[in-house]
């Protein structure tokens, strides 16, 4: 069946300038992430839907990030006024279940990379 | 501190070499933990879980030592397709969200 997908794979903008990252998740899954991940750094955990519970938003850098998912399937992204620190890979992942201690595995799409000049 | 630390490496070793990472985690009260591998540019991909009584899968095998909050993996015989980044994940109770913390990840390069 198909995995997570993201689009773009690569987006290129102007510092300053607003930008939306989508991902749609595994048919099915009720659970999914954002993560960033910086050159050479490990992944750094930015958002997190559950279901219809209120998202888990302790990891977001700041107000000029937000993220939606509508009708628990697809979310997207926005970064606002966006700044030359916010280049990076953004990666989403989806699992089954999440939200409980349990071995649920995530299971990542591609990425955007994002390129902020 | 970090939550989840790791030695970045990288490890370069020959084919056929047995290999071992370390990852520490500082939460105590963290419940299950994992290891992904990450090719250059890839996304993470999960390689096992790692349980309490340790688990061997073909020439992997993972270790939790709960009381010194330490896991481990062990490369056996590697192979050249075995060089990817390797990031230790711990799942932690937080604000009573489950929530996955990644190492930065080692870094191992097989050579011929």
């Amino acid at each position: 069946g198909a995995g997570v997908s993201q689009s773009p794979s690569n987006k290129v903008t102007e510092k300053g300038k607003d930008v939306e990252l989508r991902c749609d998740p595994i048919s099915g899954h009720t659970a999914l992430y954002w993560y960033r991940q910086s050159l050479g750094q490990g992944l750094e955990f930015l958002i997190y839907f559950q279901g219809n519970s209120a998202p888990d938003k302790s990891g977001l850098p700041s107000d000029r990030f937000s993220a939606e998912r509508t009708g628990g399937s697809v979310s997207t992204l926005t970064i606002q006024r966006t700044q030359q620190e916010d280049s990076a890979v953004y990666l989403c992942a989806s699992s089954y279940r999440g939200g409980t201690p349990s071995t649920d595995t995530q299971y990542f799409g591609p990425g955007t990379r994002l390129t902020v000049l | 501190r970090k939550e989840v630390e790791q030695d970045p490496g990288p490890f370069n070793v020959p084919e056929g070499a047995t290999v071992a990472f370390n990852c520490t985690y500082s939460n105590s009260a963290s419940q299950s933990f994992f290891w992904y591998r990450q090719d250059c540019r890839k996304e993470p991909k999960l390689l096992m879980s790692v349980y309490s009584s340790g688990n061997e899968d073909g020439r992997f095998t993972a270790q939790l030592n709960r009381a010194s909050q330490y896991i481990s993996l062990l490369i056996r015989d590697s192979k050249l397709s075995d060089s990817a980044t390797y990031l230790c994940v711990v799942n932690t109770l937080s604000g009573g969200y489950n929530k996955l913390i990644f190492g930065a990840g080692t870094r191992l390069a097989v050579h011929p």
